[in-house]
């Protein structure tokens, strides 16, 4: 079973408007970490948020927001005020208490931003 | 100053070859690991070590050969290339495996084309 499961494939966005994207996740650990990671067309892997199984609010970090709903095991990523810039490929993953020597990615959304 | 560094950035080479994929960090930490990113762009880890001793081996094939000459040096040995083994091959690193909390940090890839 897929741990991490990102269902938009690819998603389009105006310019300054905000944009949501999915990322459920399965564990049956107590305790668990989940990642958002960003890669641009040239291909690095570039870190934005972080958000602890046990963190009693969603993760804020500029324009990055997570929308964490641990009952539905979800963890979105929203961005604000979307930039030409963010058009790159998304990458939700996971960390578990169980097993905390990998991070387990999703498959990924590329999200297009147009002006 | 790179954190993660990898060497070389683009491989091309033919089948049945042996190349190796080199990769430092210089930020201290005790966990290094190597992703395969196919051409779908899904992120698998393969190998995790822990202070230069091996982790976690994700079913590779024993073609590939990851050695750690001391923690802060990962690298990545393939013998007798194959077609399928063409991907980009992501280096990281974590200050430790036993934290959720923390995020890896990544190369900038090295993108591996075997014809």
């Amino acid at each position: 079973a897929q741990k991490i499961t990102q269902t938009q494939p690819g998603m389009f966005v105006q310019e300054k408007e905000a944009v949501t994207l999915d990322c459920t996740y399965d564990t049956s650990d107590p305790s668990y970490g989940l990642f958002w990671y960003k890669q641009p067309s040239s291909g690095e892997m570039i870190f934005l948020i972080y958000q602890g199984s046990y963190d009693q609010q969603n993760a804020t970090e500029g324009r990055y927001s997570l929308n964490f709903q641990k009952a539905r095991k979800s963890a979105n990523l929203v961005i604000s005020a979307s930039q030409l810039g963010d058009s790159a490929m998304y990458f939700c993953a996971m960390r578990e208490v169980h097993n905390t020597d990998k991070l387990i990615f999703g498959t990924g959304t590329r999200l297009q931003v147009f002006p | 100053d790179t954190a993660v560094s990898q060497t070389p950035k683009y491989l091309v080479t033919q089948m049945g070859n042996d190349k190796s994929i080199k990769c430092e960090q210089n930020l201290g930490h005790d966990t290094m690991y190597w992703y395969k990113q196919d051409s779908k762009k899904f992120l698998k880890i393969m190998f995790s070590y822990n202070n230069k001793e091996l982790i976690i081996n994700e079913t590779v094939p024993n073609r590939f050969s990851p050695k750690s000459p001391d923690k802060a040096h990962l690298n990545l040995h393939i013998n007798s290339l194959e077609l399928g083994d063409s991907a980009v091959y992501f280096c990281a690193s974590s200050p430790k495996g036993g934290a959720l909390n923390t995020e890896a940090f990544f190369g900038q890839g090295t993108r591996l084309t075997v014809v």
